[in-house]
């Protein structure tokens, strides 16, 4: 099993629609956990940080399932402007080395 | 406010030349650095990471090396670049270790 696995997509979504990834993580000793957006050859920029509580930014939505070792990212009223790779990183269980998900692909048309 | 530059943006090299992408942060002190590589259709290799000056280790063997020089530099080399180092190189900042990390623009290397 891959330390970060995450659904390539792409994800198709019409505008205003509901789409939520999930984010596997296998070292259950992982402490900290991110979401990235990564534009088309452009540098990835942070979303925003799972926290175990959750976490919520407007449109934004981040929870950590610490039993089934998953985050999940929902983004509601999906814009034109959310199309991009969703990239999640969950830090090595004690190390805190970062290890990054391939990414998933949204794509949000008219 | 902190900033994070590299340079340069893109860089076209032959096979067998040698290699020197530069990474430098301001507006903080004794960041965590990373280097990353991301291979065309591919997700983020952690290649090197950095807590102090002079402290690097390092993820993937392979013919590349760091260097931290001073607090704020981080310095990605290589002796001489094979065809499988093409990609984007970037390099990340954070304030502590398992944190928000914040990313430059990134080299694009093309090896030919």
């Amino acid at each position: 099993r891959k330390e970060v696995e995450q659904d390539p997509g792409p994800f198709n979504v019409p505008e205003g629609a509901t789409v939520a990834f999930n984010c596997t993580y296998s070292n259950s000793a992982s402490q900290s956990f991110f979401w990235y957006r990564q534009d088309c050859r452009k540098e990835p920029k942070l979303l925003m940080s799972v926290y175990s509580s959750g976490n919520e930014d407007g449109r934004f939505t981040a929870q950590l399932n610490r039993a089934s070792q998953y985050i999940s990212l929902l983004i509601r009223d999906s814009k034109l402007s959310d199309s991009a790779t969703y990239l999640c990183v969950v830090n090595r269980g004690g190390s805190y080395i970062p290890t990054f998900g391939r990414g998933t692909s949204l794509i949000v048309h008219p | 406010s902190q900033t994070i530059h590299q340079w340069p943006a893109t860089l076209v090299q032959p096979v067998g030349s040698p290699l020197s992408l530069e990474c430098t942060v301001e507006g903080t002190s004794n960041p965590n650095l990373y280097w990353y590589r991301q291979a065309a259709g591919r997700g983020l290799q952690l290649l090197f990471y950095s807590v102090g000056i002079g402290q690097i280790s390092s993820e993937v063997p392979q013919n590349l090396s760091a260097s931290r020089p001073q607090d704020r530099q981080f310095i990605l080399s290589s002796k001489k670049l094979l065809l499988s180092d093409s990609g984007f190189y970037l390099c990340a900042w954070a304030l502590t270790q398992g944190g928000e990390q914040y990313f430059g623009p990134g080299t694009r290397l093309t090896v030919t």
